[in-house]
C-alpha cells in the first residue's frame, strides 16, 4: 500500500506552459506539504495545508497555486513554467501533535526545457 | 530563529568503518529533532527522532543518534558502514508546529 504517491513521476516542458502535479495521501493524516528541492538536495517548503486550509506559504512566486479538493489530495498547479523551475518536487504529509514526523511522497522530477 | 546545521555536505567512509554524521541546531524552545534518509530517486524516509526522554535514540538500519543539549547537537552514527548505507542524510528539527525545517543534507559514500 502507497502511503503519499505522487503523479506524475517525471515531467518534462517547455518554458511557458503550465502543469499540475497530483498528491494523494492514505495515512489519514491532517496536514500535508509541498516542497522544493533543487540540484543541491537542498529541500525548501513551499506550501501546508491543514484540513484544507493554507497554513503555510512560503516565498514562492505566485505562478505556483496549491489546492486541497479534501484532506487526502493537495495538489500543485504551476503556471508560466521557467528554467529555474526545474527541481525536484515532494509531498508529503504528517499529523501535528505526534511529534511531527513526515512522511514523503516519491517526488516529481520537473524538467523545463 | 531555529535553525539546522549539518557539518559536511560529503562524507566518505570504507565499507564496515564507523559512520558519524554531524548536526547541530538552534531552537528557543525544547525542540523535536529527526534524521531522514534519502536513497537515489526516493523520496525521504524517517530514520530516527527524539522527542523528549532517553537522549539516545536507536533507528532502522543500526543508524542510531544522541540528543546533546549543551553542544546543541545531534549527531547521527553507524558502528559498521554497508554499502547500501550510502545515501542522502538530513537532518530536521521541529518545535511542535507545523513547519519543520531541513539541514543542507549530508551525502554518505560508502567505498568498498
Amino acid at each position: 500500500d502507497t502511503a503519499v504517491s505522487q503523479t506524475p513521476k517525471y515531467l518534462v516542458t517547455q518554458m511557458g506552459n503550465d502543469k499540475s502535479i497530483k498528491c494523494e495521501q492514505n495515512l489519514g493524516h491532517d496536514t500535508m506539504y509541498w516542497y522544493k528541492q533543487d540540484s543541491k538536495k537542498f529541500l525548501k517548503i513551499m506550501f501546508s495545508y491543514n484540513n484544507k486550509e493554507l497554513i503555510i506559504n512560503e516565498t514562492v512566486p505566485n505562478r505556483f497555486s496549491p489546492k486541497s479538493p479534501d484532506k487526502a489530495h493537495l495538489n500543485l498547479h504551476i503556471n508560466s513554467l521557467e528554467l529555474g523551475d526545474s527541481a525536484v518536487y515532494f509531498c508529503a504529509s504528517s499529523t501535528p501533535g505526534q511529534s511531527e514526523t513526515q512522511y514523503f511522497g516519491p517526488g516529481t522530477r520537473l524538467l523545463v526545457l | 530563529a531555529q535553525s539546522v546545521t549539518q557539518l559536511g555536505s560529503h562524507v566518505s567512509v570504507s565499507e564496515g568503518a564507523l559512520v558519524l554524521l554531524r548536526c547541530n541546531y538552534s531552537s528557543s524552545v525544547p525542540p523535536y529533532l529527526f534524521w531522514y534518509v534519502q536513497y537515489p530517486n526516493q523520496g525521504l524516509q524517517l530514520l530516527l527522532k527524539y522527542t523528549t526522554g532517553a537522549t539516545l535514540v536507536k533507528g532502522i538500519n543500526g543508524f542510531e543518534a544522541e540528543f546533546k543539549k549543551s553542544e546543541t547537537s545531534f549527531h547521527l552514527t553507524k558502528p559498521s558502514a554497508h554499502m547500501s548505507d550510502a545515501a542522502e542524510y538530513f537532518c530536521a528539527l521541529n518545535t511542535g508546529g507545523f513547519k519543520t525545517i531541513f539541514g543542507a543534507g549530508t551525502r554518505l559514500f560508502v567505498k568498498a
